[in-house]
């Protein structure tokens, strides 16, 4: 079975700094998707990036990137230019290709404080 | 594009009465929508698959007569909580995945989530 690993419960961050935060999975599968999701406050699941494991290339979006290690199944994230509105719980999410289902496995999350 | 709703966003109900949760999706079609429990300050419990015009498919665990869906369409599914007990109290989430061919990124779309209080 397919399990997610984010190791760090709570990170803190200044302002305008960057963080990274990690996350670690297990499968036995070639072929598969990473995500990383965002909770704020509200409760709503946003996606934050996605990355298709058969891509060697990092996917970024604005001021979100990964650190996608295959052989070492790490999936980390890294937020650039921290701003308030990043505070929030942040889970990783591992999904196979070939399940009919796509059924998502969720990490435990991390929650970011975001420090003025 | 891609955005689910979900009907109630909060209900209090009593002991041994029912809740229908509705999930919606509002721009886009749904194969494949998904019910989520969260409890607080824990990640996502995927309680059941839920695909248009077929039985859920329950994880391991999940009772699906308390927990029953109900798919009617690409655009809605239902959760019911049947006898509802203080225990069941929990914020539910639904989410969809976009159905090929509508242009939006292969992932699933989640709802804002139904917070339930049984008394």
């Amino acid at each position: 079975a397919q399990t997610v690993t984010q190791s760090q419960p709570e990170m803190s961050v200044q302002e305008a700094e960057t963080v990274t935060l990690s996350c670690t999975y297990d499968t036995s599968e070639s072929d598969y998707y990473l995500f990383w999701y965002k909770q704020p406050p509200s409760r709503q699941m946003i996606l934050v990036i996605r990355q298709e494991a058969y891509k060697q290339q990092n996917a970024t979006e604005n001021r979100f990137s990964v650190n996608f290690q295959k052989a070492a199944k790490s999936f980390s994230l890294k937020i650039s230019d921290s701003q308030l509105g990043d505070a929030a719980m942040y889970f990783c999410a591992y999904r196979r290709v070939r399940d009919g289902n796509e059924k998502l496995t969720f990490g435990t999350g991390t929650r970011l404080t975001i420090i003025p | 594009g891609a955005v689910v709703s979900q009907h109630p966003s909060w209900v209090i109900c009593k002991s041994g009465t029912s809740v229908k949760i509705e999930c919606r999706s509002l721009d886009f079609q749904a194969t494949t929508m998904f019910w989520y429990r969260q409890f607080p300050k824990q990640s996502l419990m995927l309680m059941a698959t839920s695909n248009e015009g077929s039985k859920a498919t329950y994880e391991q665990g999940v009772e699906k007569d308390k927990f029953l869906i109900n798919h009617a369409s690409l655009t809605l599914s239902t959760l019911t909580v049947t006898s509802a007990h203080p225990e069941d109290s929990s914020f539910y989430i639904c989410s969809a995945r976009v159905a090929r061919g509508q242009g939006l990124t292969d992932t699933q779309y989640f709802g804002p989530g139904t917070r339930l209080t049984v008394l």
